[in-house]
């Protein structure tokens, strides 16, 4: 069935490296991904999305990769800032005939120290 | 724009009580879906409506319920609160046709039983 986890729970880094946050799924026929953010006192934020037809897609400072062979992907985020600090969820859409509901993993929280 | 809205922001109810919590959609979409997210984990899906009919549903008890009005806002009504009732309830809002992975979240409302 659908699963989607992340492969650490926590992250630190310091202001202006680069991020790489990962995410692991089961499903081989899953065909849409969504990253998104959540801070703290907040709901998740849209972050960037994937379609199993792309490698790789692009936002403003951030990346996602698709690896449909090992069924991974992970969120990429260039020149990390301190508002970055946030858990970030990768989520995938179970969509049945009559609804659709977003399957969470449990998410990576990242520090950015300056 | 306004994004999804939710109210009230916090409650605190007692075990046994009834609480009912609010949710407007983004103007134009008509599809609301409920979130519940227990402190360190990722949200878990509870109901999803749209055209005012539940269209798909979680493994929640029927404890849980919800209504999605002709203005597309909907409520959730938890019935007999338990202690681990306590989260925060999320509302996300999809736009208006099928699939709906792309879903947009709300601040949430911080529910305590104590």
């Amino acid at each position: 069935g659908e699963s989607v986890g992340l492969h650490l729970p926590t992250l630190s880094v310091q202001e202006g490296d680069n991020s790489i946050i990962n995410c692991a799924y089961s499903n081989s026929a899953s065909d849409y991904f969504i990253w998104y953010k959540q801070e703290s006192g907040k709901g998740p934020q849209f972050i960037i999305d994937i379609r199993s037809n792309m490698d790789k897609r692009q936002g403003q400072r951030v990346t996602v990769l698709l690896n449909k062979t090992v069924k991974h992907l992970s969120l990429q985020i260039a020149a990390t800032q301190p508002g970055d600090s946030a858990v970030y969820f990768c989520a995938e859409p179970a969509t049945h005939q009559a609804g659709t509901a977003l399957i969470f993993g449990k998410g990576t929280t990242l520090s950015v120290s300056s | 724009d306004a994004g999804v809205t939710q109210s009230p922001t916090h409650l605190i109810k007692t075990r046994g009580q009834h609480v009912t919590l609010r949710c407007s959609p983004i103007s134009g979409h008509k599809s609301v879906s409920w979130y519940q997210q227990v402190l360190g984990q990722g949200p878990q899906f509870i109901f999803q409506y749209y055209e005012e009919e539940e269209r798909q549903r979680g493994n929640f008890p029927d404890r849980f319920s919800g209504h999605q009005f002709p203005n597309y806002s909907s409520e959730l009504n938890v019935n007999a609160l338990l202690l681990g009732d306590s989260a925060l309830y999320l509302c996300a809002s999809s736009p208006s046709s099928p699939p709906w992975g792309e879903q947009y979240f709300g601040p949430g409302t911080r529910l305590t039983v104590t």
